[in-house]
């Protein structure tokens, strides 16, 4: 099975700051990679797909890249509001559907 | 717009069965490239993939999770239903049901439910 890990857990960071987290699967998964944002108590919601491709509506200072095993998702100038747990996913579904252990955000 | 719903019970005691429902709106699932999946978060934890579910009747499972999921559609009523035998408490979470499709490959949940809560207790 096809392990998906993210680092770091958590990250303290200042408004306007710029913000990484990276997400390593154990195999080769293309560019078959999601990155979702999931606020406290509410449900998680898509940011990017396709690596780097942005969902409908996500604010453009986040971004996403990378391919095969190795990919980040960047936060270009961090908001209040983007205080949140990020997870990365692997979504084909051959053989399995994975998500990464969570990489939660909050502001300094 | 898509809308989806979650329900079933609250409590459910060890050993016992788990039936939810996830009941939508706003696309159906005899549509080509359409998919229903089911996704758990413990208190507290990470997102687990459970199972899911395309409008050609192509279900997938969590392969650790295989021997106790089962997942199917009802297209008429717009629901699609995941049954998880033997509950443990270690079952406690939070159970979301979502949309996905294909177009040029498999897409991510884009579309999920708000959830529902189900504690498994004797």
């Amino acid at each position: 099975d096809i392990q998906m890990t993210q680092s770091p857990s958590s990250l303290s960071a200042s408004v306007g700051d710029r913000v990484t987290i990276t997400c390593r699967a154990s195999q080769g998964i293309s560019n078959y990679l999601a990155w979702y944002q999931q606020k406290p108590g509410k449900v998680p919601k898509l940011l990017i797909y396709a690596a780097s491709t942005l969902q409908s509506g996500v604010p453009s200072r986040f971004s996403g890249s990378g391919s095969g095993t190795d990919f980040t998702l960047t936060i270009s100038s961090l908001q209040p509001e983007d205080v949140a747990t990020y997870y990365c996913q692997k979504y084909n579904s051959a053989p399995e559907i994975t998500f990464g252990q969570g990489t939660r955000l909050e502001i300094k | 717009q898509i809308t989806l719903k979650e329900s079933g019970p609250t409590l459910v005691k060890p050993t016992q069965t788990l039936t939810l429902t996830c009941t939508f709106s706003g696309f159906s699932l005899s549509t080509s490239g359409v998919g229903v999946g089911w996704i758990r978060q413990p208190p507290g934890k990470a997102l687990e993939w459970l199972a899911l579910i395309y409008w050609d009747d192509d279900k997938r499972y969590s392969p650790s999770l295989k021997s106790r999921l089962t997942i199917t559609k009802d297209t008429s009523k717009n629901q699609v239903v995941l049954t998880m035998t033997n509950m443990d408490p270690v079952d406690t979470a939070t159970y979301y049901c979502a949309h996905r499709r294909i177009w040029f490959g498999e897409l991510p949940f884009d579309y999920w439910g708000q959830g529902t809560l189900v504690t498994v207790s004797s």
